[in-house]
């Protein structure tokens, strides 16, 4: 069992600031980092996939970069809308080739 | 368009009946997944395929079951329902040899055990 830890546990934004928020897990056996959008009442859909230290990915107003030394990810959105109103997910894989998710950061953007 | 379907999308079922959660994919894919999502956790994996005839116990295994007969299906099996497994299931898949590819995933499947 893996620790994915991410942070804040949920986050109240006005539409137009930027935001970011946090995926912590285990440095070692690391082999991928995965993020994805959570909207209530659909299924998790997939935002980027991270294998390479110092990675960076980015889809539109959102990017994600990744530090696998010292096991950490973050994720950014720039300009928030209330579209981006979601659960985010963060999962590692280690070489054990199971995807282990964090609890999520639920995010709520207020027109 | 290719998909993956979960049926049913609701379940009511009462302690110790057997029940069967249908995971369906029209993708080709050889990795197939089942979670279940509960208050104040992840997604927590269940069990996974990655191909025809192989099987692998996730983290939650306990009191499931799956099989992988053809490559579109993995039905997830209770084989007598507790109420502990009431919860929300979700299937998914991914192309290639290994879990490192993004996963596609179902709808859901709400489960509640009486």
């Amino acid at each position: 069992i893996l620790n994915v830890e991410q942070s804040p546990q949920s986050l109240h934004v006005q539409e137009g600031d930027s935001t970011n928020f946090t995926c912590s897990f285990p440095s070692s056996n690391f082999y991928a980092l995965h993020w994805y959008r959570w909207e209530t009442a659909k299924s998790p859909e997939a935002l980027f996939v991270m294998t390479l230290n110092g990675d960076e990915k980015k889809k539109g107003r959102i990017s994600a970069t990744l530090n696998t030394k010292e096991g950490y990810s973050y994720l950014y959105i720039k300009g928030s809308q209330p579209e981006d109103s979601a659960t985010y997910l963060c999962a590692s894989l280690t070489g054990a080739n199971n995807l282990f998710f964090g609890t999520g950061t639920r995010l709520t953007v207020i027109p | 368009d290719a998909e993956i379907t979960q049926s049913p999308r609701h379940k009511i079922t009462e302690t110790g009946r057997q029940v069967t959660l249908a995971c369906h994919q029209t993708w080709n894919h050889n990795n197939m997944f089942w979670y279940r999502q509960d208050l104040g956790h992840g997604l927590r994996l269940i069990h996974y395929s990655y191909g025809v005839q192989d099987t692998n116990k996730g983290e939650v295994s306990d009191g499931y079951s799956v099989s992988r007969s053809n490559t579109e299906d993995l039905p997830l099996t209770l084989e007598s329902a507790a109420s502990s497994q009431t919860s929300v299931y979700f299937c998914a898949s991914s192309e290639g040899q290994l879990a490192k590819n993004i996963q596609y995933f179902g709808a859901g499947t709400r489960l509640s055990v009486l």
